[in-house]
């Protein structure tokens, strides 16, 4: 199993440059997440799904959108990138039954916006 | 005010000591406690997890959940340079969709 898989890994971008991450995982899991990560800023919840065919907003939904391709993939569009979205984005997934809150992460895109 | 708070650091101690991290929270629905260890650019690995509150040990790591006193702490005795890492805390009300993380705290063990 691969686990939770990330592409790209790396990125830059022009501002105003459009473009889509892409997370997939293997693990059968009902929900997945999008976090990015900024120096002293822990992980901060973008969008996520609990299950396939919902989507909710995080807490720093601004900027970006989702789709939740199939029970696999979990997508994260930037339409307009600005510097402020320079960051390193993770996806995460879990099972979605009482008892298990353990969250799978992937190894990060690094993303940076000029 | 954020709903969990991790002390920042960052942390320097030598190896061989007892390291503690810790969180508070202000939410008592949380029911759910877990730690995350992220090595420098990777993603968080889960380390420990635990139920409401009490202790739990796994090997040289021990985690403490204080429900009244909306405290969790991990320690890590005898801490080697392998375990020089970001460590988050986490945690989660039953059935809900989403954890909410602290910002984590950065420890470095030097030889």
């Amino acid at each position: 199993n691969a686990g939770v898989t990330q592409t790209p890994k790396f990125q830059v971008l022009k501002t105003g440059q459009s473009m889509t991450l892409q997370c997939a995982q293997d693990m059968n899991h009902n929900s997945m997440y999008w976090y990015r990560q900024d120096p002293g800023m822990g992980l901060r919840l973008i969008y996520y799904s609990a299950s396939e065919g919902t989507t909710d907003k995080g807490e720093v939904p601004n900027g970006y959108n989702v789709s939740r391709l199939n029970k696999r993939e979990f997508s994260l569009r930037l339409e307009s990138a600005a510097p402020s979205q320079t960051s390193v984005y993770f996806c995460a997934s879990r099972v979605l039954w009482t008892g298990s809150y353990e969250q799978y992460f992937g190894p990060g895109t690094r993303l940076t916006v000029t | 005010q954020k709903e969990v708070e991790q002390d920042p650091g960052p942390l320097s101690v030598p190896e061989g000591a007892i390291v503690s991290l810790n969180c508070t929270y202000s939410n008592s629905a949380f029911q759910y406690f877990m730690w995350y260890r992220q090595y420098s650019r990777k993603g968080p690995e889960l380390l420990m997890y635990t139920y409401s509150s009490g202790n739990k040990e796994d090997g040289r790591f021990t985690a403490q959940v204080d429900k009244s006193s909306k405290y969790i702490s991990l320690f890590i005795r005898d801490s080697q340079p392998s375990d020089s890492a970001t460590y988050l805390c986490a945690m989660i009300s039953t059935n809900a969709g989403k954890s909410t993380f602290g910002d984590g705290t950065t420890l470095t063990v030097k030889p």
